[in-house]
């Protein structure tokens, strides 16, 4: 385990689909979190976990997002009745935080790239 | 208010020159602070860490005033491989998740 993988790479789909995405973090990382990334934009924070419990999420998570992490290794990020404008590239990241809460090791995926057309 | 802010560019230089990039954020109570580069379609890497007293990795220099809350980075004898986009990145609060300015791009060219 060298480092965070996501799946599928690409993922085109018709709107109105819903959509299924896979991280599988570093093993020694509790913590787990989603970020989404447009064009031109720095990453943007959805939500993230602390082993499997779903600790914040951001404003930008509405309801047709749904995350989940269920044994606290894993974690699926959904999509339902995909928009146009949730074509972004949706990357993982994982790290490990300490007793101090200082958290170590931040290492993100390669992304999943979803276009919606 | 953008919690993080960058010069978005692009910054256009010739190999060899030295480049700065600036960032300034919004929450004073922020503790930790990076640059990441990414490059086209990739994720974003860990470039260097920024510490209060200013921290140097080779080429790149990273410094951090915290009364201004303004970070910079600076890249001397610039090369080819540098071209990409810089990401100023700030932790936010206690959750520990990843606050992104938009990013500026550096192109080098010989």
């Amino acid at each position: 385990d060298t480092g965070v993988s996501q799946d599928p790479r690409h993922k085109i789909t018709k709107r109105g689909q819903n959509v299924t995405f896979r991280c599988d973090p570093i093993s020694e990382h509790n913590r787990l979190y989603w970020y989404r990334q447009t064009l031109g934009q720095g990453p943007e924070f959805l939500t993230y976990f602390q082993n499997e419990a779903q600790l914040e999420k951001s404003r930008l998570l509405s309801d047709r997002f749904s995350a989940e992490r269920p044994k606290g290794s894993f974690s699926t990020l959904e999509i339902q009745r995909t928009e146009q404008g949730d074509s972004a590239m949706y990357l993982c990241a994982s790290s490990f935080l300490g007793d101090g809460l200082e958290a170590y090791g931040y290492t993100f995926g390669s992304g999943t790239r979803l276009t919606v057309v | 208010r953008k919690e993080v802010e960058q010069d978005p560019g692009p910054f256009n230089v010739p190999e060899g020159a030295t480049v700065a990039f600036n960032c300034t954020y919004s929450n004073s109570a922020s503790q930790s602070f990076f640059w990441y580069r990414q490059d086209c379609r990739k994720e974003p890497k860990l470039l260097m860490s920024v510490y209060s007293s200013g921290n140097e990795d080779g080429r790149f220099t990273a410094q951090l005033n915290r009364a201004s809350q303004y970070i910079s980075l600076l890249i001397r004898d610039s090369k080819l491989s540098d071209s990409a986009t810089y990401l100023c990145v700030v932790i936010g609060g206690s959750q520990g998740n990843l606050i992104f300015g938009k990013g500026t791009k550096l192109s080098v060219k010989p």
